[in-house]
């Protein structure tokens, strides 16, 4: 099983409600990822999470929230959005910081109204 | 940090002719991975090949092949015998704790 699982795969929401991202996988990865892609750009890094500590904030706003309740899911919480936040968000797993392969999930399309 | 320039926004290619997509990085480290994944309409992120930089040895995987030039931090991508389906966005990606991607160029295939 190679599997990333992101749900929902489509979620649009207002600007002043709270919804999250959710990501999964069973493959024993201890390093997961969030990225953000905007249309006709590359992901960008949001967060590393290794060993179910955040190592890696690249300097994401705080309407954005992380959490890695345990080794195979990893949240992303939404508060307060604006609508430029409207993007896919990809979530990936690697086994460990030191792994060699990551696996993406199909993303999550946000829709900011 | 570590930076990975595409240069070609966008190629294009007739079918069953071959192209080769470009890429440099920029890193300090001795020891890590280079990426090329392909992203079509869907954004599913597809794994196209993996070189491994302590490799000599250039990655191939069916129709696809890596130019990987260590010192000159060069990676470059060669489709063989281009097919329809090889149309998408190519993204070349760079990764030892964390993956950075290159802004990508996107694949044309002509019939």
């Amino acid at each position: 099983d190679t599997e990333v699982t992101q749900t929902p795969k489509h979620l649009v929401m207002g600007m002043t409600n709270k919804k999250s991202l959710k990501c999964e996988q069973h493959m024993g990865h201890r390093a997961m990822y969030w990225y953000k892609q905007k249309a006709k750009k590359p992901p960008e890094l949001m967060f590393v999470y290794s060993y179910e500590k955040l190592s890696i904030n690249e300097s994401v706003p705080s309407r954005f929230s992380p959490e890695c309740p345990n080794s195979s899911l990893l949240n992303l919480h939404l508060h307060a959005l604006q609508p430029e936040d409207s993007a896919l968000y990809l979530c990936a797993s690697k086994f460990s910081v030191a792994g060699n392969t990551i696996y993406f999930g199909e993303g999550s399309w946000l829709t900011v109204v | 940090a570590q930076t990975v320039t595409q240069s070609q926004p966008e190629m294009s290619v007739q079918e069953a002719e071959t192209v080769t997509l470009s890429c440099t990085y920029d890193t300090s480290e001795s020891d890590y991975y280079l990426f090329w994944y392909k992203q079509p309409p869907s954004r599913q992120m597809i794994l196209v090949i993996r070189q491994e930089a302590y490799k000599q040895q250039n990655a191939t995987e069916n129709r696809f092949s890596v130019n990987f030039q260590k010192a000159a931090k060069s990676f470059s991508l060669k489709i063989s015998d281009s097919q329809l389906g090889d149309a998408a966005m190519y993204f070349c990606a760079y990764l030892d704790n964390d993956m950075r991607f290159g802004a990508g160029t996107r694949l044309t295939v002509k019939p």
